[in-house]
């Protein structure tokens, strides 16, 4: 089992429009989690950390659902500048093993 | 304040020859990391360090793959000798700690082997 999946996508939304990307990880005792956004031919970039309680950075809600294992990424009022790969991290299988990085979901927002 | 630093942004050579990617980390983080992302395979964790000591090197793919970190702010991935299964974009990323912490990646190398 992969330590973080999520759906590739692609995600193809219109201007405006709420979408939320899910993913899951296996570690139950992962205690960091962050989703970054990566735009083509770039660099990974970090968008935000996730914590327990949830949190919000203008248009971009992250959450965690510990019962079931998944974090989750909301961006609301969609722009087109939006359109990039979204990936999921969380702690590694191991005690102190480096972050793992999921294969990213892809958002296509469309005028 | 400057981030990671990688280079070359782009490199382009034929298969057998030896290939070095550099990279600064952010002045202060203790721990770095090399990557290798592929659309097959998404980015993979080949190599990390901390304190300039290399910790786990078991993503590395092969012997020809080979990487030091000589001082807290230098670090090469070699690849010798080179094959075009090879080609990918290289990241270096680094960070205040090997968990926990967010990693900051620099633009990459584009390693096109021919």
């Amino acid at each position: 089992r992969k330590e973080v999946e999520q759906d590739p996508g692609p995600f193809n939304v219109p201007e405006g429009a709420t979408v939320a990307f899910n993913c899951t990880y296996s570690n139950s005792a992962s205690q960091s989690f962050f989703w970054y956004r990566q735009d083509c031919r770039k660099e990974p970039k970090l968008l935000m950390s996730v914590y327990s309680s949830g949190n919000e950075d203008g248009r971009f809600t992250a959450q965690l659902n510990r019962a079931s294992q998944y974090i989750s990424l909301l961006i609301r009022d969609s722009k087109l500048s939006d359109s990039a790969t979204y990936l999921c991290v969380g702690d590694g299988e191991r005690g102190n093993t480096p972050l793992v990085f999921g294969k990213g979901t892809r958002l296509s927002v469309i005028a | 304040d400057a981030g990671v630093i990688q280079s070359p942004r782009h490199e382009v050579t034929e298969m057998g020859q030896e290939v070095t990617l550099r990279c600064k980390p952010i002045s202060g983080h203790n721990s770095l990391f090399w990557y290798r992302q592929t659309m097959m395979r998404g980015l993979e964790l080949l190599i990390y360090f901390n304190n300039n000591v290399p910790i786990d090197d078991s993503g590395m793919p092969e012997d020809r793959f080979s990487a030091k970190m000589p001082n807290a702010s230098f670090s090469t991935l070699k690849i010798q000798p080179s094959e075009p299964r090879d080609s990918a974009v290289y990241f270096c990323a680094s960070s205040f700690f090997t968990t926990n912490q967010p990693q900051h990646f620099g633009d990459g190398t584009r390693l096109s082997i021919l």
